[in-house]
């Protein structure tokens, strides 16, 4: 059975700071694995990483793909309160039908 | 640009009512179509999805079902709601290629 772990579950962070999320999967046919936002409603999409090494970027949020240990991180530096939300990682199989979600780590940032 | 509904919005049924939540993706065509259920606290699970017309795949057994009766259409019934269907329901779309799925607004469903 195919699972992504998504680790710690929460953090609590001021602003400025930088935190880094962790995903690691075990999934039989990967094709990509997708980074995602969730705050009050539904998951905003941010990143979609399908080759090893090779680093997405955009603003203060990057996040990068280890094919060969089974993970990705995704960073955020200088936080502020409006990243508090649900980061959510997903793995996509190869068919591209099928998308198995961690848990999701809860990220406050306080001011 | 591609938008996607659902409505409603929130929904609160008794036990043992039916349920049809709706979802239209405009700006698109033949999309992939998915249903997903997050529970209170917890991650998204696939409940269903559709590759096209009248194609529906199920990936958990329940009292849900679901219907695509146009390209653009995906429609989540059930014919006698129980306490443990409560959720946030969410649906969403991808192309064929790449992939990445977007997703709805979502539906609050509490059954009393």
């Amino acid at each position: 059975e195919d699972k992504v772990v998504q680790s710690p579950l929460s953090l609590v962070v001021h602003e400025g700071d930088t935190v880094t999320l962790n995903c690691s999967y075990e999934v039989t046919n990967f094709r990509s694995l997708l980074w995602y936002k969730q705050e009050k409603k539904a998951p905003t999409f941010l990143f979609m990483l399908t080759s090893s090494g090779i680093e997405k970027k955009s603003g203060r949020l990057s996040s990068i793909l280890d094919k060969k240990e089974l993970f990705s991180i995704l960073n955020i530096t200088a936080t502020q309160t409006g990243d508090s939300a649900v980061y959510l990682c997903a793995v996509i199989n190869n068919a591209g039908n099928m998308l198995t979600f961690g848990g999701g780590t809860r990220l406050m940032v306080k001011p | 640009s591609q938008t996607i509904h659902q409505w409603p919005a929130t929904l609160v049924q008794p036990v043992g009512s039916p349920l049809s939540l709706e979802c239209t993706v405009e700006g698109t065509s033949n999309p992939n179509l998915y249903w997903y259920r997050q529970a209170a606290g917890r991650g998204l699970q696939l409940l269903f999805y559709s590759v096209g017309i009248g194609q529906i795949s199920s990936e958990v057994p329940q009292n849900l079902s679901a219907s695509r009766p146009q390209d653009r259409q995906f429609i989540l019934s059930s014919k006698k709601l129980l306490l443990s269907d409560s959720g946030f329901y969410l649906c969403a779309w991808s192309r064929t290629q790449p992939y990445e799925q977007y997703f709805g607004p979502g539906t609050r469903l509490t059954v009393t």
